[in-house]
C-alpha cells in the first residue's frame, strides 16, 4: 500500500535553533518527492521538489535530503524563525496512471522566543 | 495575478443541504483538483480535471460533483450534506498532469456539517 509517514507529529523549537523533519514512504513506482508549507489557516505552499537522482535541494534556510534506496527524506531547518512556525508535508508521486500523489499527515512545527 | 482563489472561506451546513464550493485559478492551468484535508490525515484527492469538459474520480469522490465548463473555473458540488464531510477544502492546479510541475493550493474552506 502507498504510504507516506512524518515523524514527529509535532515539534517544539527555539528560535534560532535548527529542526529536522523525517519523512518515510512505501510509494511505488516513484517519480519525485515534495515538501510543503502550511501555515494556519492557508493553503500548502510547495518548499523543494526533488526526483530520483537529486539528494540534496535546498531554497534558503530549507535543505531537504532524499535517500531513495531506503525510502527516506528528510527536511532540514536552519536558524528557525517564529515565521517558520507551521505544518510541513511531506507529498511523494506515483509514476500510475492518474500521476497519483500520496500526502503525509505533516509535522506540526512550533517555534517560540 | 490571484492565483487559486475559492470562495467561501467558511460555512455551516445543516445534514441534507446542498452547496457549491467554487474555485478558480487564473494562471491557464489545465490540471485542477480538489483535496479534503481532516485532523491527523494526510490530504485525499476527491476529483480531478485535465481540462475544460474532462473531469475523473480521486479517491474520495462519494457525495461530490465536479464540473470544467472553462479552464479557469473547477466547482466542487455537496449533493446532501453529511456530518463525514466536515473538513477543510482546498482547490489546486498544476500547469498539466505531469509529475514535475508544481501545484498551487488556494487558501481553502472550512466546512461544517451539523
Amino acid at each position: 500500500k502507498n504510504q507516506v509517514e512524518q515523524s514527529p507529529q509535532s515539534l517544539i523549537i527555539l528560535e534560532g535553533k535548527n529542526c529536522t523533519l523525517q519523512c518515510n514512504y512505501t510509494v511505488s513506482p516513484f517519480s519525485n518527492l515534495r515538501w510543503y508549507k502550511q501555515d494556519t489557516g492557508r493553503g500548502p505552499v510547495s518548499l523543494t521538489i526533488m526526483t530520483f537522482s537529486e539528494n540534496t535541494k535546498s531554497n534558503g534556510r530549507y535543505t531537504a535530503t532524499l535517500d531513495a534506496d531506503t525510502k527516506q527524506s528528510s527536511l532540514h531547518i536552519t536558524a528557525s524563525q517564529l515565521s517558520d512556525s507551521a505544518s510541513y508535508i511531506c507529498v511523494v508521486s506515483a509514476r500510475v496512471v492518474g500521476n497519483k500523489l500520496v500526502f503525509g499527515a505533516g509535522t506540526i512545527l512550533r517555534v517560540k522566543s | 495575478n490571484a492565483g487559486v482563489t475559492q470562495t467561501p472561506k467558511f460555512q455551516v451546513l445543516k445534514t441534507g443541504q446542498s452547496m457549491t464550493l467554487q474555485c478558480a485559478q487564473d494562471m491557464n492551468h489545465e490540471y485542477m483538483s480538489w483535496y479534503r484535508q481532516d485532523p491527523g490525515m494526510g490530504l485525499r484527492l476527491i476529483h480531478y480535471s485535465v481540462g475544460a469538459g474532462i473531469t475523473d474520480q480521486g479517491e474520495v469522490p462519494n457525495g461530490y460533483n465536479v464540473s470544467r465548463s472553462t479552464t479557469e473555473d473547477f466547482p466542487l458540488r455537496l449533493l446532501s450534506a453529511a456530518p463525514s464531510q466536515t473538513s477543510v477544502y482546498f482547490c489546486a492546479s498544476s500547469y498539466s498532469n505531469s509529475l514535475n510541475y508544481e501545484q498551487y493550493f488556494g487558501p481553502g474552506t472550512r466546512l461544517t456539517v451539523t
